[in-house]
């Protein structure tokens, strides 16, 4: 079993709807939660990231961790063309250990 | 923010040859590197940890002798990929950490290797 599962896709949307990208995850001793967006032939970059269970908001976006059932949620309100890209979920035990990544996701939003 | 420059952007070398790709923190001190292999449409599968001033640990199934990283400093970690051969091409990046920080985790802008 991977230590972290993701819906590879591929995802289209048109623009305006909102977005939601889940994973889940085996190892119950993560604790940090990572979300990257990544476009093509670029290195991943960080959108958001949470500790523990909970939700967590910037703008558009939402990270939600549910650590009982595993599993973890970002939310792309209102989304754009440019939200087109692949998103990665991470997890890690805590700062400075290994991340474990999801395959990641594509997502195409249609103007 | 933390910024990770790594360079070349892209390489084309021929078959048996070794090719070098460096990964720079420019702002912050990286305890910890960690080099990266992605292929089309798969997630990054790390390849190795390197911290400064030790040497490699690498993944099962990463031939260190093939791989080389060097993490001579706080601030520069390299890849060699040595006698190169075309199921070597790949998309190599790096990602760097600032120790005890989530923020300080940042992504080179990886490495597109083309070997002919």
């Amino acid at each position: 079993q991977k230590e972290v599962e993701q819906d590879p896709g591929p995802l289209s949307v048109p623009e305006g709807a909102i977005v939601s990208l889940n994973c889940t995850y085996s190892n119950s001793a993560f604790q940090y939660f990572m979300w990257y967006r990544q476009y093509s032939r670029k290195g991943p970059e960080l959108l958001m990231y949470t500790y523990s269970s909970g939700n967590k908001e910037d703008g558009r976006f939402t990270a939600q961790v549910d650590k009982s059932s595993k599993y973890i949620s970002l939310f792309i309100r209102d989304s754009q063309p440019s939200d087109s890209a692949t998103y990665l979920c991470a997890m890690t035990l805590n700062t400075g250990n290994q991340f474990y990544f999801g395959t990641g996701t594509s997502l195409t939003v249609i103007p | 923010g933390a910024v990770v420059s790594q360079h070349p952007s892209r390489v084309i070398c021929k078959s048996g040859t070794s090719v070098k790709i460096e990964c720079r923190s420019l702002d912050f001190q990286a305890t910890t590197m960690f080099w990266y292999r992605q292929f089309p449409k798969q997630s990054l599968m790390l390849m190795a940890t390197s911290n400064e001033g030790s040497k490699a640990t690498y993944e099962q199934g990463v031939e260190k002798d093939k791989f080389l990283i060097n993490h001579a400093s706080l601030t520069l970690s390299t890849l060699t990929v040595t006698s190169a051969h075309p199921e070597d091409s790949s998309f190599y990046i790096c990602s760097a950490i600032e120790a005890g920080t989530l923020d300080g985790y940042t992504f080179g802008s990886g490495t597109r290797l083309t070997v002919v």
